[in-house]
């Protein structure tokens, strides 16, 4: 079955210290992905968007993440995490190349705690 | 990008009323899209509110459940009917933006609904 996985709930890091989330997904082709990120009372907003090229993107707020085809996997980085990067963070595939009707479909988020 | 605005931002109400929520964008969008976001849940598409015509829902909601009216390409509304705790949720907004190669998906603020 097509799926968006974000195997981990919730990490926490210091301040200052690097991040890796990871997605995983599930589709048939490589489907166009996406990182959001979701303040406390906030709504979603797009850090980054992969859809073919370069395998290393970047993104807002010093943002980057890296697909990797043979691992399905669509990874979020950032070097150093600043305390105001604690969010609920989202991946998101729209299988739009799997006939999958230009839909997103989001992973069931992470959440991050900025220890300082 | 354009901006999306929903009203009401926060509302509490009782057992079996029922609540309309609105979207506006401040310019005319190709798709409109309706999410619920349970508490400590990733987003799950309700429906695609389509213009002039009736929405487009997914596998699990009803029409009766949640009506949504889309009369021009700014404007939606989506209805949570007869409420019930199991609705008290975060309802997003979402678009696509029209006039480029990829159409980009942008949220919202969104509804925090609480049913008591």
């Amino acid at each position: 079955a097509q799926s968006v996985t974000q195997p981990d709930i919730h990490i926490t890091v210091s301040e200052g210290a690097s991040l890796e989330l990871r997605c995983n997904y599930s589709y048939g082709a490589t489907p166009y992905l996406f990182w959001y990120v979701q303040s406390p009372g906030q709504g979603l907003q797009l850090l980054l968007k992969y859809f073919s090229g370069d395998t290393l993107v970047q993104g807002i707020k010093g943002f980057e993440a890296e697909f990797k085809r043979s691992q399905s996997s669509f990874n979020l980085r950032k070097p150093s995490v600043h305390w105001s990067d604690a969010a609920e963070y989202f991946c998101a595939v729209d299988p739009i190349l799997t006939g999958g009707g230009n839909k997103l479909t989001f992973g069931t988020g992470t959440q991050l705690k900025v220890e300082l | 990008s354009a901006v999306i605005s929903q009203k009401p931002s926060r509302d509490i109400c009782q057992r079996g009323t029922s609540l309309t929520i609105q979207c506006q964008v401040d310019s005319q969008v190709t798709m409109m899209f309706w999410y619920r976001q349970q508490p400590g849940q990733s987003l799950t598409l309700i429906a695609t509110a389509n213009q002039g015509s009736e929405a487009t829902y997914e596998s699990g909601f009803v029409i009766d459940k949640f009506p949504i009216s889309r009369p021009n390409l700014t404007f939606s509304t989506l209805t949570v009917s007869n409420m019930s705790p199991e609705d008290s949720s975060i309802y997003l907004c979402s678009i696509r933006t029209s006039g480029s190669s990829y159409n980009e998906q942008f949220f919202g603020p969104g509804t925090r609904l609480t049913v008591l």
